[in-house]
């Protein structure tokens, strides 16, 4: 069975600090991973995604993520974070063998100015 | 632009009440599909369907139902609401070309069953 698990509810961060966003997984298959991002009384927006080759992906806003097969974890990193990046972040997996997405629980990032 | 839209945006309803969430997308998707979010759950997947006349059930399926008559609506439908069923309700779409594109969202239907 897939899951996901984001062992944080909550990060919080100085404006300007470096960001760590952690995710783990657990899939059949290669996995296809995706961080996305929700702010206030908003759906869920795309961030980035790996699906296969260098193992640090680029996505929207400055964010990256690094790819660790060998700690099945996949966290979302930010080298100068803003007040702006404050919301909820969600983590999902869907296996190479066709299964639907697997949402993590999500975790609430705010960044202090 | 393409968009995926839900509507209403909040609703409020009584106990044992039939109540339908509409989903439409103008991305051409063959992919749909319908989440809810409860805190600390994140996101758990209630039906979806991967084209017309298509639909299968999701994780968390009893007490919903949805029809997929055109490429462009997923209707939710509550059979017969329940308190447990209040949550936020997420409609979702994707390109079935790959199977690792993302997902869409829509902006999200609260609803509150009394």
């Amino acid at each position: 069975a897939q899951s996901v698990a984001q062992p944080e509810d909550q990060v919080n961060v100085a404006e300007g600090n470096p960001l760590t966003v952690k995710c783990t997984y657990s899939v059949s298959g290669n996995p296809y991973l995706f961080w996305y991002v929700q702010y206030p009384n908003r759906g869920l927006q795309f961030l980035l995604k790996y699906i296969t080759g260098d193992n640090l992906v680029k996505g929207s806003y400055g964010f990256e993520a690094e790819f660790n097969k060998s700690q099945t974890s996949f966290h979302l990193k930010k080298p100068s974070a803003l007040v702006s990046d404050s919301a909820l972040y969600f983590c999902a997996v869907r296996g190479s063998y066709g299964q639907n997405f697997v949402f993590g629980p999500g975790t609430r990032l705010s960044v202090l100015p | 632009d393409a968009e995926i839209t839900q509507s209403p945006r909040h609703k409020i309803t009584e106990t044992g009440r039939q109540v339908t969430l509409a989903c439409h997308q103008t991305w051409n998707h063959n992919n749909m599909f319908w989440y809810r979010q409860d805190l600390g759950h994140g996101l758990r997947l209630i039906h979806y369907s991967y084209g017309v006349q298509d639909t299968n059930k999701g994780e968390v399926s009893d007490g919903y139902s949805v029809s997929r008559s055109n490429t462009e609506d997923l209707p939710l439908t509550l059979e017969s609401a329940a308190s447990s069923q209040t949550s936020v309700y997420f409609c979702a779409s994707s390109d079935r070309r790959s199977s690792y594109n993302e997902q869409f969202f829509g902006p999200g239907t609260r609803l509150t069953v009394l």
